[in-house]
């Protein structure tokens, strides 16, 4: 089975610019999730969505950033203008609601580098 | 306000020793998941186990086992005979109820030396 699916793996950016990460979720799971990781704040959760609505987006840093998911297998993250503090490794993760199989699967990460 | 602590910031063991790593939460949920993911240092992240708060079994899985108890709020993580394969970060990580957001532990880098 195909795990979770994220693009690019790698984005080097210049300050200002406007960039969109994108996240394929594990088919059939109802729950997805976007975090940061950087050295300072560790893992933090930006905004999840469920059945594709959004759900908790209190970790959002501003108004700069934006996430959307138009359908079940598909979401975007898109930061515009981008800023040398927005480098960071995004993953997105997707889950199955319910009383089992609650855990979360993430992809392999975007590593984001704002310049 | 939901908080998952891991003391050990980095812990250096060698080859086939046992090692124990701790995690200490707060939440005031009287109904919630725990979980231990590991990140190699490929970068992704790799889920481990989750425990219900209703379940105090301990549990074990080949080297891997769980201590998980509700009386010290902890769930620590013990691998034994540790391999060299076992170097990475590893998260502790706890939601609510329904799921969703997890809250991760600062981590504890774990090098295994030959």
């Amino acid at each position: 089975d195909a795990g979770v699916i994220q693009s690019p793996r790698h984005e080097v950016t210049e300050m200002g610019q406007e960039v969109t990460l994108r996240c394929k979720p594990i088919s059939g799971h109802n729950s997805l999730f976007w975090y940061r990781q950087t050295m300072m704040r560790g893992l933090e959760l930006l905004i999840y969505f469920n059945n594709n609505v959004p759900i908790d987006d209190s970790g959002m840093p501003e108004d700069r950033f934006s996430a959307k998911m138009p359908n079940a297998s598909f979401s975007t993250l898109k930061i515009q203008p981008s800023e040398p503090r927005d480098s960071a490794v995004y993953f997105c993760a997707s889950s199955l609601s319910g009383k089992s199989g609650i855990e979360q699967y993430f992809g392999p990460g975007t590593r984001l580098t704002v310049t | 306000a939901q908080k998952v602590t891991q003391a050990q910031t980095e812990i250096s063991v060698v080859e086939k020793e046992d090692v124990t790593l701790d995690c200490v939460y707060e939440t005031r949920d009287t109904t919630y998941y725990l979980f231990w993911y590991k990140q190699p240092p490929s970068g992704e992240l790799v889920f481990l186990i989750r425990r219900n708060s209703f379940d105090e079994q301990n549990e074990i899985s080949g080297r891997y086992s769980w201590n998980f108890q509700k009386s010290t709020s902890s769930f620590n993580f013990t691998i034994t005979a540790s391999q060299v394969v076992d170097s990475a970060v590893y998260f502790c990580a706890l939601s609510g109820p329904s799921g969703g957001k997890l809250i991760f532990g600062q981590g504890t880098e774990l090098s295994v030396k030959p």
